[in-house]
C-alpha cells in the first residue's frame, strides 16, 4: 500500500507570497494517477490538479503542479486571500483498485 | 451540471449499519470511464476514501474498511449507496460522495462533490 506524506503540515505565508507544497510518495507513483485538492472550511474538496500537472476546468493559473517517481509539487505562484486552505494530494494505485489521500497542508495567513 | 446529493441518517447507534445515498442529477450514472466513490473526513482530520463503484456494479475498496463496507449501485434510480456495519465512534465523520474519472491509463481526478452529510455515532 502505498503512503503518502505531505509536508510540511501547516505553511504561514502572507498573501502574494509563493506557496511550495510537497507531496511524497512511500514508492514509485506514475503522474498520470496524481492529484490535488483544495478544501477550505465547512466545504467539500475542490479538484486542482491531475494527471500530477494538468489543471482542471477553472482552476486559475497561478496553481501549478510538478513531480515525478516519488516527489510531486504543488505551487501557488502567488497567494491570493482565498487561497488559505487546506490542500490534500491522491493517487491512484496503478493496480487500479485503491486511492489515497495524503495528510494534507493547510496554507494559513501569516 | 451534474450533482451530487447524500442522504441518510445522521445518527447511528454503536454496532449498526450506516446507510447513506448518493443520487446524482444533471447526468447519467451509467456513463463510461466514471466511478462513483465515497470519502470520508471526521472531525479536524483528513480525507479517507473508503471505496468506489462503476455502474456495472465493479468495485473497490479500501483495504481497511473492506471488510465492513459494500457500496451498490442502482442505474435506475441514478444513485448509488455506502453500507458500514458494525460502525464506532471511530466512524464518526462527513462522509461525501463523489465521481472520478479513470481510464485504463489515467486517472483525471474527484471532479464533482456531494456538499457531504455528517453521520455521528453514538447511542
Amino acid at each position: 500500500e502505498i503512503v503518502l506524506t505531505q509536508s510540511p503540515g501547516t505553511l504561514s505565508l502572507s498573501p502574494g507570497e509563493r506557496a511550495t507544497l510537497s507531496c511524497r510518495a512511500s514508492q514509485s507513483v506514475s503522474s498520470s494517477y496524481l492529484a490535488w485538492y483544495q478544501q477550505k472550511p465547512g466545504q467539500a474538496p475542490r479538484l486542482l490538479i491531475y494527471g500530477a500537472s494538468s489543471r482542471a476546468t477553472g482552476i486559475p493559473d497561478r496553481f501549478s503542479g510538478s513531480g515525478s517517481g516519488t516527489d510531486f509539487t504543488l505551487t501557488i505562484s502567488r497567494l491570493e486571500p482565498e487561497d488559505f486552505a487546506v490542500y490534500y494530494c491522491q493517487q491512484y494505485g496503478s493496480s487500479h483498485d485503491t486511492l489515497t489521500f495524503g495528510g494534507g497542508t493547510k496554507v494559513e495567513i501569516k | 451540471q451534474l450533482q451530487l446529493q447524500e442522504s441518510g441518517p445522521g445518527l447511528v447507534k454503536p454496532s449498526e449499519t450506516l446507510s447513506l445515498t448518493c443520487t446524482v442529477s444533471g447526468g447519467s450514472i451509467s456513463s463510461s470511464s466514471y466511478y462513483w466513490g465515497w470519502i470520508r473526513q471526521p472531525p479536524g482530520k483528513g480525507l479517507e476514501w473508503i471505496g468506489s463503484i462503476y455502474y456495472s456494479g465493479s468495485t473497490y475498496y479500501n483495504p481497511s474498511l473492506k471488510s465492513r463496507v459494500t457500496i451498490s449501485v442502482d442505474t435506475s434510480k441514478n444513485q448509488f449507496s455506502l453500507k458500514l456495519s458494525s460502525v464506532t465512534a471511530a466512524d464518526t465523520a462527513v462522509y461525501y460522495c463523489a465521481r472520478s474519472v479513470t481510464t485504463p491509463s489515467y486517472y483525471y481526478g474527484m471532479d464533482v462533490w456531494g456538499q457531504g452529510t455528517t453521520v455521528t455515532v453514538s447511542s
